[in-house]
């Protein structure tokens, strides 16, 4: 989706180490998604941000939506193997061909042991 | 088990020919969406339902696709004369009013054009 850009692209970390994957979106955000996929496989839910400055944790990861709710980011303390993955945002948005629920291209996370 | 179901997993065809993928929602699910997801990139929208009805579909889907949910509760997703660009993992997605924005994924169903 061009609507929603994410970075970086791809990231290794060595176990241990915090990240943070960012969500840009070019419209306001009335609600921000953030669902991770493995491999293969369908994506799970992971977290919903609605209102600016919201910030929800679950685990070791925790996400945020900016003030001006155009922008999210995911952050992963003390990652580990588990971590890996492709984290995807999503968004309930207006393009120009109507009102449909978008991805960003997605963060590729490699966590090496 | 209660979650999104596809069928099927995986389907190996050659160009030209047809295939079909059938999605089975969470049943008190309304909404229904079709996605495509290639290698290295995010899930591009291609269609959704609510209930019955084909609320929105992506340019992405040409005519030699369609998509139907003729009674609200399964779809099913028909790609006539297959291209190999059409190699690509179909997802299927459903949510109900309550669940806004947390969309229930299928495994998907991945299909390869020789």
């Amino acid at each position: 989706s061009q609507e929603l850009e994410q970075s970086p692209q791809s990231l290794i970390v060595q176990e241990g180490k915090n990240l943070t994957i960012n969500c840009t979106s070019s419209k306001t955000l009335y609600g921000l998604y953030w669902y991770k996929q493995k491999y293969g496989e369908g994506l799970i839910f992971l977290m919903m941000l609605q209102k600016g400055g919201e910030e929800k944790s679950h685990e070791k990861i925790t996400a945020k939506l900016d003030e001006k709710k155009q922008q999210s980011s995911l952050h992963i303390t003390a990652s580990q193997p588990s971590h890996a993955g492709i984290y995807l945002c999503g968004a309930d948005i207006s393009t120009n061909y109507g009102q449909n629920f978008v991805f960003g291209p997605g963060t590729r996370l490699s966590v090496l042991p | 088990d209660t979650g999104v179901s596809q069928d099927p997993r995986h389907k190996i065809t050659k160009r030209g020919q047809n295939v079909t993928f059938r999605c089975d929602p969470i049943s008190e699910h309304n909404r229904l969406y079709w996605y495509r997801q290639t290698l290295g990139q995010g899930p591009e929208f291609l269609t959704y339902f609510q209930n019955e009805a084909q609320l929105e579909k992506s340019r992405l889907l040409s005519d030699r696709f369609s998509a139907e949910r003729p009674k609200g509760s399964f779809s099913t997703l028909e790609i006539q004369r297959t291209e190999q660009g059409d190699s690509a993992m179909y997802l299927c997605a459903s949510t109900g009013t309550q669940n806004t924005g947390e969309l229930f994924f299928g495994e998907g169903s991945r299909l390869t054009v020789l």
